[in-house]
């Protein structure tokens, strides 16, 4: 395991606000990532960051911003929460663009 | 548009029994595999790369089809525990900076029944 925490584990919140989740790692990794689970789709990349200040959108990324200012911290911000982005997000992480390894998760529900 | 498909089961399997599945991919440039196991309301973990001349880890083989775009996971003698969803991932490596060649199959769920 990559020693990569998620928090919080567990949020509800209400349409409109903003929210942001953390990922920390301590493996000293160059690559993380941002990625959403949902039913019917799978493991979908959010945003990604291959170094401190430098991130890259994914497949679906409108309504999230990520920023990357130390190794060991990548969050990603819903500016505005919408009932849309109700889901399970994992961040992961690698130290080559290969085999990634994933943190435990959060539990994101917009009411 | 990359595709990787897998049969999403549920496969129900009598304990100790033989479980295969596949998975096929559309990008004939993809070089790298691996399979994952994510068992319910949990993390993904990597169980296994996949390498073109296939591979062992105990119970669990991998093939690798380049021809034919596909990639299979063996489990024999199979445990209680082997219940969980098993996701293909393929990796493009695009390189140059972008780490966002992975490409993560649905899941197939198998179930293994006492």
């Amino acid at each position: 395991d990559a020693g990569i925490t998620q928090s919080p584990r567990h949020k509800v919140t209400e349409t409109g606000t903003p929210v942001t989740l953390r990922c920390h790692q301590t493996e000293n990794h160059r690559y993380m990532y941002w990625y959403r689970q949902d039913p019917g789709h799978g493991l979908r990349l959010i945003h990604y960051s291959y170094g401190v200040k430098d991130t890259d959108k994914g497949e679906v990324s409108d309504g999230y911003s990520v920023s990357r200012s130390k190794t060991e911290d990548f969050l990603l911000t819903l500016e505005s929460a919408t009932s849309s982005q109700t889901s399970v997000y994992f961040c992961a992480t690698s130290n080559q663009d290969s085999e990634q390894y994933f943190g435990p998760g959060t539990r994101l529900t917009v009411t | 548009r990359k595709e990787v498909e897998q049969d999403p089961g549920p496969f129900n399997v009598p304990e100790g029994a033989t479980v295969a599945f596949n998975c096929t991919y559309s990008n004939s440039a993809s070089q790298s595999f691996f399979w994952y196991r994510q068992d319910c309301r949990k993390e993904p973990k990597l169980l296994m790369s996949v390498y073109s001349s296939g591979n062992e880890d105990g119970r669990f083989t991998a093939q690798l089809n380049r021809a034919s775009q596909y990639i299979s996971l063996l489990i024999r003698d199979s445990k209680l525990s082997d219940s969980a969803t098993y996701l293909c991932v393929v990796n493009d490596f695009r390189g140059g900076g972008g780490a966002d060649g992975l490409t993560f199959g649905k899941g197939t769920h198998l179930i293994i029944q006492p």
